[in-house]
């Protein structure tokens, strides 16, 4: 358990589906961040929340839509997506926005494929 | 444009010795950490450096050069549980972290 838990750990859809993903962290944390992971290529990241308010929107497909209701929670929320779009998705939170000294906490990741 | 690399793929034998380097080019620098991932597992922290030189944790150990843009992640006494990716990651001067690809670690018996 690494204290940031992701749901569900694998996701099937169709191109036509609309479907979310689920994160929750207890530690206290006010920032929280969605990262995409694609195979042999860097993190990148797609939304970054401090104290449920978006800092960062990295020039994500509108196809992809978060929403932060609390400290705790952080949702992303898919619809239309491309099977380019299949990726481990990971979530991850820091005590601050900023001076994250000891970096993130993440989750296990959500396996997306898109068919 | 900012840039960090490491590389692909490296094998080392149970109970060696082995460095992974990763140099970097980017706007500022707020830190440099190294990070684990087990397939199918969430990254674990590992270090951190933001001074030049040896940090040492255990069986691990990370090295910074800031005047040369690299750094490296030694592991000792190598055991098959250190199988996994090692991403490297650098803290720019907005505190945005840039990745690196990650190297992907085989141990053999």
């Amino acid at each position: 358990e690494t204290g940031v838990t992701q749901t569900p750990r694998h996701l099937v859809m169709g191109m036509t589906n609309k479907k979310s993903l689920k994160c929750e962290q207890h530690l206290g944390h006010n920032a929280m961040y969605w990262y995409k992971q694609s195979a042999k290529k860097p993190l990148e990241l797609m939304f970054v929340y401090s104290l449920e308010e978006r800092v960062e929107n990295n020039s994500v497909p509108s196809r992809f839509s978060p929403e932060c209701p609390n400290s705790s929670h952080l949702f992303l929320h898919l619809h239309t997506l491309q099977p380019e779009d299949s990726a481990l998705y990971l979530c991850a939170s820091s005590p601050e926005l900023d001076r994250a000294f000891y970096g993130y906490t993440f989750g296990s990741g959500t396996r997306l494929t898109v068919v | 444009g900012q840039n960090i690399d490491q590389p692909t793929e490296m094998t080392a034998t149970e109970g060696a010795i082995v460095q992974i380097n990763c140099t970097y080019q980017t706007s500022g620098f707020n830190g440099l950490f190294w990070y684990q991932q087990h397939a199918g597992e969430a990254p674990t922290f590992l270090s951190y450096n933001v001074l030049d030189g040896l940090e040492e944790k255990g069986r691990f150990s990370s090295f910074l050069s800031r005047s040369k843009g690299y750094s490296y992640l030694l592991l000792k006494e190598l055991q098959m549980k250190d199988s996994a990716s090692y991403l490297c990651a650098v803290r720019d001067s907005n505190y945005q972290l840039i990745w690196g690809a990650g190297t992907k670690l085989i141990i053999k018996p």
